[in-house]
């Protein structure tokens, strides 16, 4: 079984369309992200939940929209795509949000807006 | 500004060489990870370093912990091709983890 699951993995659309990115994990962890990860490979934070409650949230634009309906789901929905948009999105979940903690990454979403 | 400066950026080296990755920060933190991402999946955590001086070994992978918590390195001996990815090192700022700017490993057989 999957311990961290994403889909889709491969997203292309068109620039002004709106898409969503789901995220599942099965490990009873309390804490959920989101990274990106650009062209250069650099792994960049985007959002952090605990138990539903979002506790990060890296300057991201605001067309882009986390949801957890519940612990084990945080879905990553984007309005109006932009060329910059495109990247490697990795969902990832850890035990607790806090120190010497492991963080399962899923698969990765690469979303390519043209 | 990052928080961990990675380096070499990229590494292409023949089968059967050793090399070393770092990992530099001017902060402090209690612990460090190391993860491995091989293309088209997430990264995966290889060890994670607490103690300042600590020394861990993974087969061929040994990660070293600076004495003063600041950085960290992971030397590889005998690189194979399996051992081709991006190396990623990661540390707790707050209550979010970060990563360095990685490090793309190529073994050539």
């Amino acid at each position: 079984d999957t311990a961290v699951s994403q889909t889709p993995k491969y997203l292309v659309t068109q620039m002004g369309n709106d898409k969503s990115i789901k995220c599942e994990q099965n490990l009873g962890h309390d804490t959920m992200y989101w990274y990106k990860q650009d062209s250069k490979k650099f792994l960049k934070i985007m959002f952090s939940y605990n138990n539903k409650e979002l506790i990060i949230n890296e300057t991201v634009p605001n067309r882009f929209s986390p949801k957890s309906p519940d612990k084990a789901h945080l879905n990553l929905h984007i309005n109006s795509l932009e060329l910059g948009d495109s990247a490697v999105y990795f969902c990832a979940s850890s035990p607790t949000g806090y120190m010497n903690t492991e963080a399962f990454f899923g698969q990765g979403t690469r979303l390519t807006v043209v | 500004t990052q928080l961990l400066e990675q380096s070499p950026q990229f590494l292409s080296i023949q089968e059967g060489e050793n090399l070393t990755v770092y990992c530099n920060s001017s902060s402090v933190f209690s612990s460090l990870q190391w993860y491995r991402q091989e293309p088209g999946e997430g990264p995966v955590l290889l060890v994670t370093v607490v103690t300042g001086g600590e020394v861990k070994k993974l087969k061929r992978l040994t990660f070293q912990f600076g004495d003063a918590r600041k950085d960290s390195s992971l030397h590889i001996t005998a690189a194979q091709p399996g051992d081709t990815g991006l190396y990623l090192c990661g540390a707790t700022e707050g209550n979010k983890l970060v990563f360095g700017a990685g490090t793309i490993l190529r073994v050539k057989s």
